[in-house]
């Protein structure tokens, strides 16, 4: 069965360093998302993306956070200057069209900014 | 706004047995998509079941099945015959209908975290 990939799956970062979270998702899929999930808390949505922009993004997605899909098959988030309260589990997921299917999660990243 | 509310942080249920994990949204949409999610210790958001709005029948999968009760926006997860590998976050989610070929985002609930005992 199809995955979304998502790697690394555990990084440590010092506080104001920046971090690339690589997604690899299912090759046919059109629409790709971020959430994120702080220790003990619920998931968040962080941005959709379609058509090579940002379709829509949530308070939390500030001037810090930025997403790209560089080549056909990576989608890619960059955390310009990481806070400790960064410090959370991202998920990558993809959908092959309008989302009332349910998207498909990768296996997310762990990020611990120290 | 939407939100998803799970009043259950945790529960338990004996191999082979029968749990109901129970969930409720606040919406004024009229059209919208229900979700369960179960995230196992791996963290992995795996799709369980989900459920359209503008349908009256409850979705089944397998052994998980729901009671959907738009009135009283509320949507249950059944899950029988309980298996060890089960034990996991149960995460509701709320999606609401998007128009002209955009998308929706996931609400989530805060989750029930399911313990399945031998």
């Amino acid at each position: 069965e199809p995955e979304v990939t998502q790697t690394p799956s555990h990084q440590v970062t010092q506080m104001g360093q920046e971090v690339i979270l690589r997604c690899v998702p299912i090759s046919n899929h059109l629409y790709f998302y971020w959430y994120r999930q702080i220790l003990g808390q619920k998931v968040e949505f962080l941005v959709s993306f379609y058509n090579n922009e940002i379709s829509e993004k949530s308070e939390i997605f500030d001037d810090q956070f930025s997403v790209e899909r560089p080549d056909g098959s990576n989608f890619t988030l960059k955390i310009r200057s990481t806070k400790l309260e960064d410090s959370a589990m991202y998920f990558c997921a993809s959908s092959w069209s309008r989302v009332k299917e349910g998207y498909t999660f990768g296996s997310g990243t762990r990020l611990t900014v120290v | 706004a939407q939100t998803v509310t799970q009043s259950q942080p945790e529960m338990s249920v004996q191999e082979a047995e029968t749990v109901t994990l129970s969930c409720t949204y606040d919406t004024s949409e009229s059209n919208y998509y229900l979700f369960w999610y179960k995230q196992p210790p791996s963290r992995q958001m795996i799709l369980v079941i989900r459920q359209e709005a503008y349908k009256q029948q409850n979705a089944t999968e397998n052994r998980f099945s729901v009671n959907f009760q738009k009135a009283a926006k509320s949507f249950s997860l059944k899950i029988s015959d309980s298996q060890l590998g089960g034990t996991a976050m149960y995460f509701c989610a709320f999606m609401r209908e998007e128009y002209g070929g955009s998308q929706g985002n996931l609400i989530f609930g805060k989750g029930t975290k399911l313990s399945v005992k031998p």
